[in-house]
């Protein structure tokens, strides 16, 4: 068990270019949810996977931002036209599906930093 | 809607001591779920303590203990004997029908030698 990993650690970029971000889950863990957490507050909840389906989307992700995760092991969160506001850590976890008290596990985060 | 409400930005403690965190939340589930979270600098956020809804019984841990009290919707968490790797920023969660956590705006927890 390597926990989540996510990648890259850091990604700083110009307004306007796209960027994408890669979560590999616990291995047997079905369900995969992204984070945003800007400074000084607590993590926001995005979207979240159960296997390839996503499930939920938060009002959060506007158009300019897609989760994907097609066979149901690794996922990516791209970012279109980014703008200043993106800048944030964006934070992936895992759990297994059996119910609510199954605790999701997290990943270092990837740290977004527009120019 | 639920939402988590920290009202310590900030607590410190000495090394050996007793710290406790304070979290209320609100929530329309009958059935939910309470967690805190540390999160070290620039490490992962780790996850302490978790409380079902239903359960009476508070959750313990080693160290670490919460108080629930259901009716007031106050979810706190105790920290015993200090020590200096407890130094975080501790984020109190909660999970309703939806997956997701809904998390307050965290407390940085400052332990003193």
């Amino acid at each position: 068990d390597t926990g989540v990993s996510q990648n890259p650690r850091h990604k700083i970029t110009k307004r306007g270019q796209n960027v994408t971000f890669r979560c590999d889950p616990i291995s047997e863990h079905n369900r995969l949810y992204w984070y945003r957490q800007t400074l000084g507050q607590g993590p926001e909840f995005l979207t979240y996977f159960q296997n390839e389906a996503q499930l939920e989307k938060s009002r959060l992700l506007s158009d300019r931002f897609s989760a994907e995760r097609p066979k149901g092991s690794f996922s990516t969160l791209e970012i279109q036209r980014t703008e200043q506001g993106d800048s944030a850590m964006y934070l992936c976890a895992s759990s297994l599906e059996a119910g609510s008290n199954q605790p999701q596990h997290f990943g270092d985060g990837t740290r977004l930093s527009i120019l | 809607a639920q939402t988590v409400t920290q009202s310590q930005p900030e607590m410190s403690v000495q090394e050996a001591e007793t710290v406790t965190l304070s979290c209320t939340y609100d929530t329309s589930e009958s059935d939910y779920y309470l967690f805190w979270y540390k999160q070290p600098p620039s490490r992962q956020m780790i996850l302490v303590i978790r409380q079902e809804a239903y359960k009476q019984q508070n959750a313990t841990e080693n160290r670490f203990s919460v108080n629930f009290q259901k009716a007031a919707k106050s979810f706190s968490l105790k920290i015993s004997d200090s020590q200096l790797g407890d130094a975080a920023m501790y984020f109190c969660a909660s999970q309703g029908g939806s997956e997701k956590l809904v998390f307050g705006k965290g407390t940085k927890l400052t332990v003193n030698p």
